[in-house]
């Protein structure tokens, strides 16, 4: 079936570690997105890709890096320099840019 | 700046029972607003989109409604079932060619009770 695979679904990370989640979609889709979920908040965009080979930073980029060498990846790397990086983190992604998004099942990250 | 509100933040309702939900924007320009269904744990699914120029959008027993002119959005869930136990966030989308502009409500949790 067609979709967005996110991996893990659940990640512990020590304070000092970087710690990289997957998404992987088989829709053949254009654009990709990250975004992160806190309780109470409304989802905020981390990177977005519009293409492969091409990425722009969201409303809240700093401690985060992605890459997007191929046009099913696009993967999100959680840098040491993210000071609150425990969250629920979703990827998406839409047919072209800028479309209606399609969600992944979404990892937790922890923060030990 | 643009700002999505719901309400309620969170209800509670028997099931069988109907319930709406609201949104309020300041998004602009306008494109289109959307309302998603999130399960605990899980990504949030497309119920509904909306464009300026359409009033009322049916899927099943979800009704939205759009009034662009006082910018105000809801999501009408008719005879509830357990399985509607969920968040439903609204997003609207301004209007730019070559923009990305989504904004995201808070959500509404909705808990259905036999």
């Amino acid at each position: 079936d067609g979709g967005i695979t996110q991996s893990p679904k659940y990640l512990f990370r020590k304070e000092g570690q970087n710690v990289t989640l997957s998404c992987e979609q088989n829709l053949n889709h254009d654009a990709m997105y990250w975004y992160r979920q806190d309780p109470g908040q409304g989802l905020r965009l981390i990177y977005y890709s519009q293409i492969v080979n091409d990425f722009q930073k969201g409303d809240i980029a700093e401690g985060y890096s992605v890459s997007r060498e191929k046009k099913e990846s696009f993967p999100l790397t959680v840098t040491s320099a993210q000071k609150n990086p425990t969250a629920f983190y979703l990827c998406a992604s839409s047919i072209n840019f800028p479309g209606e998004l399609f969600f992944g099942e979404g990892s937790r990250l922890t923060v030990l | 700046k643009n700002q999505v509100e719901q309400s309620p933040q969170s209800l509670i309702i028997l099931e069988g029972k109907n319930c709406t939900l609201q949104c309020n924007y300041t998004v602009s320009p306008f494109s289109n607003l959307r309302w998603y269904k999130q399960d605990t744990g899980r990504g949030p699914v497309s119920l509904t989109i909306m464009t300026f120029s359409e009033n009322t959008k049916s899927n099943g027993r979800y009704t939205a409604t759009l009034d662009a002119d006082t910018k105000q959005s809801s999501l009408h869930i008719t005879a509830s079932q357990l399985s509607d136990s969920a968040s439903y966030i609204c997003v609207v989308r301004a209007e730019g060619a070559g923009s990305y502009q989504l904004t995201f409500g808070k959500g509404t949790k909705l808990s259905v009770i036999p």
